[in-house]
């Protein structure tokens, strides 16, 4: 167990809808990382939080937005869903922005219909 | 976009056997990481090796790096029906000022009884 949930385990939205997927962090970990995973990809950055505010961003359409809040937790908001969207959503924390040790939670499983 | 490529893609053996997968990548690396992934779920992360190190050793698993060739491969000695997940490779970028990781797209390590 690596002390990182997330929340909901599964999820099915309809196309243009909006979703809000939830990470609690380890206790004193200030740095969380979004993750998208495709079926038979391996993992893509998304962005990463950092102190609460966005600290570097991968190759994602600004739909794609987040928040940290100072007790750990996190948000990631995916708006105006699409059929691509459908995917395995993964958040790692870290315990500062610039260590190698990322501690995945369970993941997210999004269906977009 | 994918910095290391995992190979095989998928791989068929039986319990008791070595499995050997390996990951090649693009960059120069501070360190590389192995991860496995049960069912779609999350991550565990299994194995750091440093740039400066050629070969790893924890428990079952041997990770070696050829940083000439920038290339890595974890062993799985006696494999075991538990063993059977996904295993992916992933590097470091450090660009931006924070650390993300950089997956390959995996191996699908399946261990029969």
């Amino acid at each position: 167990e690596t002390g990182v949930t997330q929340s909901p385990t599964h999820l099915i939205k309809t196309r243009g809808q909006q979703v809000t997927l939830r990470c609690s962090s380890q206790s004193g970990h200030n740095t969380v990382s979004w993750y998208q995973q495709a079926l038979g990809q391996g993992p893509q950055f998304i962005f990463q939080y950092y102190r609460e505010e966005e600290n570097g961003r991968g190759n994602f359409p600004p739909r794609f937005s987040g928040l940290q809040f100072p007790n750990y937790s996190s948000e990631l908001n995916v708006n105006a869903l699409e059929l691509d969207d459908s995917a395995l959503y993964l958040c790692a924390s870290t315990l500062e922005a610039a260590s190698y040790e990322q501690y995945f939670g369970p993941g997210t499983r999004l269906t977009v219909t | 976009s994918q910095q290391g490529e995992e190979d095989p893609q998928a791989l068929s053996i039986q319990e008791g056997e070595n499995a050997t997968m390996n990951c090649s990548y693009k960059t120069s690396i501070n360190n590389l990481q192995w991860y496995r992934q049960n069912s779609g779920r999350g991550l565990v992360h299994l194995i750091l090796i440093r740039s400066n190190e050629r070969e790893k050793h924890s428990g079952r698993l041997r990770v070696t790096l050829d940083t000439s060739k920038k290339s890595s491969s974890l062993l799985i000695t006696a494999s075991r029906a538990a063993d059977t997940a996904s295993y992916f490779c992933a590097t470091y970028d450090i660009s931006g000022g924070y650390n993300k990781l950089i997956f390959g797209a995996g191996t699908r390590l399946a261990v029969h009884p």
